[in-house]
């Protein structure tokens, strides 16, 4: 059965701490795994999207790692802000050619406190 | 670009009531994908459309769902008639080949 699994569900951390997210899969075939933000009522947001052959990718503070072998991927943030309070989403595509079929974690919840 | 935009934001509804949610997808995209967002079961696809076309439904909980897209530029998501056990929040996505964007979602409340 194609599974997303995120720990810990819920993270609060002081400003400027850094936090990691974690997120296994099991997910055939698999395409990509993307990883999003989501602010209290609002749409998500890609942070990024990694394929096979991709086992870092950065955007600003956050870095994603992904390792294909072991399906496990984490989010790192660093440095940590108010603003990234919110949601955080693993999302993982099983592949078609035009979007990819997806399977969503249950997410995290971070709460960055001053 | 404005981004994908959904009306209404919120809707309250009766039980029983026809709802039909709508959504402009980014001018481009040829991929447009409907969620539901619920506390209890997180986010879930519903449908999503390649070039308008319907290419995978199974997410749609029960017929009483039904979703169009016409054109290019516009999507409907029908719901009727409505329950409770609907209230949600409903996106709706664009995207291409490797990304998708979503929109502000609709607040869906069916008392």
């Amino acid at each position: 059965k194609n599974q997303v699994e995120q720990s810990p569900q819920s993270l609060i951390i002081l400003e400027g701490k850094n936090c990691t997210l974690q997120c296994n899969y099991t997910v055939s075939p698999f395409s990509n795994l993307r990883w999003y933000k989501q602010d209290t009522g609002r749409g998500p947001v890609s942070l990024t999207i990694m394929t096979f052959s991709e086992n870092t990718k950065s955007n600003g503070r956050y870095t994603a790692t992904l390792d294909a072998d072991t399906k496990q991927s984490s989010l790192h943030i660093t440095a940590s802000q108010l603003s990234d309070s919110a949601s955080y989403i693993c999302v993982v595509s099983t592949g078609y050619n035009q979007g990819g079929k997806l399977i969503f974690g249950q997410g995290t919840e971070l709460s960055v406190k001053p | 670009d404005a981004g994908v935009i959904q009306s209404p934001r919120h809707e309250v509804t009766e039980m029983g009531q026809e709802v039909t949610l709508r959504c402009k997808p980014i001018s481009g995209h040829n991929s447009l994908f409907w969620y539901r967002q619920t506390m209890m079961r997180g986010l879930e696809l519903l449908i999503y459309f390649n070039n308008n076309v319907p290419i995978d439904d199974s997410g749609m909980p029960e017929d009483r769902f039904s979703a169009k897209m016409p054109n290019a530029s516009f999507s409907t998501l029908k719901i009727q008639p409505s329950e409770p056990r609907d209230s949600a929040v409903y996106f709706c996505a664009s995207g291409g080949r490797h990304e998708q964007y979503f929109g502000p979602g609709t607040r869906l409340t069916v008392t």
